[in-house]
């Protein structure tokens, strides 16, 4: 079965540090989001690209993240400064346009800032 | 505003019964409504997806239902297994689509043997 992959599983760093994650969404699929899950919050779009272009990242604080797909095969989302509050699961899932289609999730970056 | 609630926020039931989770929304017009399944360390899986016109869809011993007028779904899970345990997220997608999907906060199913 054709899957999302993440890179990396997990990451720890400290405070202050870039951070860079990586996704590789499913082959032929024309939208990726990005999301953040938290105990408290649950899942929370922060980003959504179809056919590489951004459409919406009025969740992302501008200010620290950044979100890119380089090429179809390659999305990235950027943490600049990080901050001890930025530590949760990142996931990206990818789709196709049509109405009724599922998302495909990776299993995600787990995010720890010290 | 856009909502959606799920009940309860976590289940304990022993393997081979069944069990019902619930998710109440506000978000009108919608697209659709689905289920995910999400295990411990992975990412959510869809199980079912309707649209606001469909109130019932299967997936195995999974069945979702809709009722459109009390913005109400449920999902269903018959004689339930270890492998059941997981949380379960109801996530709508407004019609309108400028507007965010939602997602709900989730149903950890613990299921004993």
């Amino acid at each position: 079965d054709a899957r999302v992959t993440q890179t990396p599983r997990h990451k720890v760093t400290e405070m202050g540090q870039e951070v860079t994650m990586r996704c590789q969404p499913i082959l032929g699929h024309n939208t990726v989001f990005w999301y953040r899950q938290t105990m408290m919050q649950g899942l929370e779009l922060l980003a959504y690209f179809r056919n590489r272009a951004p459409l919406d990242d009025s969740g992302m604080p501008k200010d620290r993240f950044s979100a890119e797909m380089p090429d179809a095969t390659l999305a990235t989302l950027k943490i600049q400064p990080s901050e001890p509050r930025d530590s949760a699961v990142y996931f990206c899932a990818s789709g196709l346009e049509q109405l009724h289609q599922p998302q495909h999730f990776g299993d995600g970056t787990r995010l720890s800032i010290l | 505003k856009n909502q959606v609630e799920q009940s309860p926020q976590s289940l304990i039931i022993l393997e081979g019964k069944n069990c019902t989770l619930q998710c109440n929304y506000t978000v009108s017009p919608f697209s659709n409504l689905r289920w995910y399944k999400q295990d411990t360390g992975r990412g959510p899986v869809s199980l079912t997806i309707m649209t606001f016109s469909e109130n019932t869809k299967s997936n195995g011993r999974y069945t979702a239902t809709l009722d459109a007028d009390t913005k109400q779904s449920s999902l269903h899970i018959t004689a339930s297994q270890l492998s059941d345990s997981a949380s379960y997220i109801c996530v709508v997608k407004p019609r309108n689509r400028d507007d965010k999907i939602i997602f709900g906060k989730g149903t950890r199913l613990h299921i004993l043997p």
